[in-house]
């Protein structure tokens, strides 16, 4: 398998511009989860999702962060507009069901950089 | 809510030599997961060990292993052997409850000396 795919891996935007992350799971799995990684916050959970369907968004930031899920193989993250302080590495993570035994596996991440 | 502190943010050790990061938790759940993840600076993040809070032997996978003490709620990693590709940063993680979502530490730096 080829594990979770991430794309673009880098993205250097203009403040207020719109920027979408994709994210393909590994095939099977029903869980995916967005993670971001700052160097003042660490890592944390922005949403994930449950066979398709968002279950916990509650470390979404605010209102400019969006994410949807169509089906189960893809997923994106919005942000519109986007700001410097989203300037971060954005993480996808996938698992074959939901609950704490099963690994999550990540992707390698997109840096966005917002400038 | 539930928190995982990592209190070392660097470490070093020399190749060939043992290193232990430490790492506690809160929570007030009795059916949880503990993980550590490792970071290299391909920023990859691969899971390297995990125990199950109601087993009470610690979980090892080869030249890694835990000390689990759950009431002291303390889950240090030990790395034996230390290769120069352990280099990486090293992050302390929590899952609970009924759903698999992550809390992680801070993160510990590990510096390998040849």
């Amino acid at each position: 398998d080829a594990g979770v795919i991430q794309s673009p891996r880098h993205e250097v935007t203009e403040m207020g511009q719109e920027v979408t992350l994709r994210c393909k799971p590994i095939s099977g799995h029903n869980s995916l989860f967005w993670y971001r990684q700052t160097m003042m916050r660490g890592l944390e959970l922005l949403i994930y999702f449950n066979n398709n369907v968002p279950i916990d968004d509650s470390g979404m930031p605010e209102d400019r962060f969006s994410a949807k899920m169509p089906n189960a193989s893809f997923s994106t993250l919005k942000i519109q507009p986007s700001e410097p302080r989203d300037s971060a590495v954005y993480f996808c993570a996938s698992s074959l069901v939901t609950g704490p035994y099963y690994e999550q596996y990540f992707g390698p991440g997109t840096r966005l950089t917002v400038t | 809510a539930q928190t995982v502190t990592q209190s070392q943010p660097e470490m070093s050790v020399q190749e060939a030599e043992t290193v232990t990061l430490s790492c506690t938790y809160d929570t007030s759940e009795s059916d949880y997961y503990l993980f550590w993840y490792k970071q290299p600076p391909s920023r990859q993040m691969i899971l390297v060990i995990r125990q199950e809070a109601y087993k009470q032997q610690n979980a090892t996978e080869n030249r890694f292993s835990v000390n689990f003490q759950k009431a002291a709620k303390s889950f240090s990693l030990k790395i034996s052997d230390s290769q120069l590709g352990d280099a990486a940063m090293y992050f302390c993680a929590y899952s609970g409850g009924a759903t698999n979502k992550l809390i992680f530490g801070t993160g510990t730096l590990l510096a390998v000396q040849p």
